[in-house]
């Protein structure tokens, strides 16, 4: 099956500095999604992007489908960006959704 | 703006006990997904389901557990006899049946703890 890789798996910041994020895969896909883990466990969707570019305030992702990678930038970072942040991608049929590993991310004050 | 919701949000239960997991997804949606994840580990699809009935399904998946859509808006996952190793989180997803538009929605999440 489809396999999902993100990195770093540990991030550490500084309030106020900016990050990126990665998230490979190995197959073609027509759907990426983005999600950040609150503490509460809670999965906030944060984008949905199979292809392109979209930004929501601080946060921008791309996805290069042909290149077979999506990235997450955060700049500006906030204690309230501490999370877990997951990539999962779908393919063709019914659309399961296959998760990556996530990246920890801690952001001190 | 229209969510998925699903109840409760924290169960306790005794091993061996079943337990329901109930969900309401979006109104105008008609996929509908279970995942769960384990305390520190990824979140993993457990089964989809189309139609009233299930589309696909993991080998997590067994005989223990099963889903149904019993009205027009609930959507359950049901396990049997429950075991420790069945203490996750789990997740309700729903999304739209539109060619092109494969956004998932998730719920908050019901976490299970088996005791």
């Amino acid at each position: 099956g489809i396999q999902v890789e993100q990195s770093p798996p540990d991030l550490i910041l500084q309030e106020g500095a900016n990050s990126t994020l990665r998230c490979n895969f190995s197959d073609s896909v027509n759907n990426l999604q983005w999600f950040h883990q609150n503490p509460w466990g809670q999965l906030i969707n944060l984008f949905y992007i199979p292809s392109g570019t979209k930004q929501n305030g601080r946060l921008s992702a791309t996805t290069v489908a042909t290149e077979r990678y999506s990235l997450l930038y955060i700049s500006s970072s906030q204690t309230t960006d501490s999370g877990v942040y997951f990539c999962a991608v779908g393919i063709t049929g019914f659309q399961k959704l296959v998760f990556g590993t996530g990246t920890r991310l801690l952001v001190s004050p | 703006e229209p969510e998925v919701t699903q109840t409760p949000s924290h169960q306790v239960t005794q091993m061996g006990q079943e337990v329901i997991l109930r969900c309401v997804p979006i109104s105008n949606h008609l996929y509908f997904y279970w995942y769960r994840q384990i305390l520190g580990q990824k979140v993993e699809f457990l089964v989809s389901f189309y139609n009233n009935e299930i589309s696909e399904k993991s080998e997590i998946f067994d005989d223990q557990f099963s889903v149904e859509r019993p009205d027009g808006s609930n959507f359950t996952l049901k396990i049997r006899s429950t075991k420790l190793e069945d203490s996750a989180m789990y997740f309700c997803a729903s999304r739209l049946r539109l060619a092109g538009s494969y956004e998932q929605y998730f719920g908050p999440g019901t976490r299970l703890t088996v005791t």
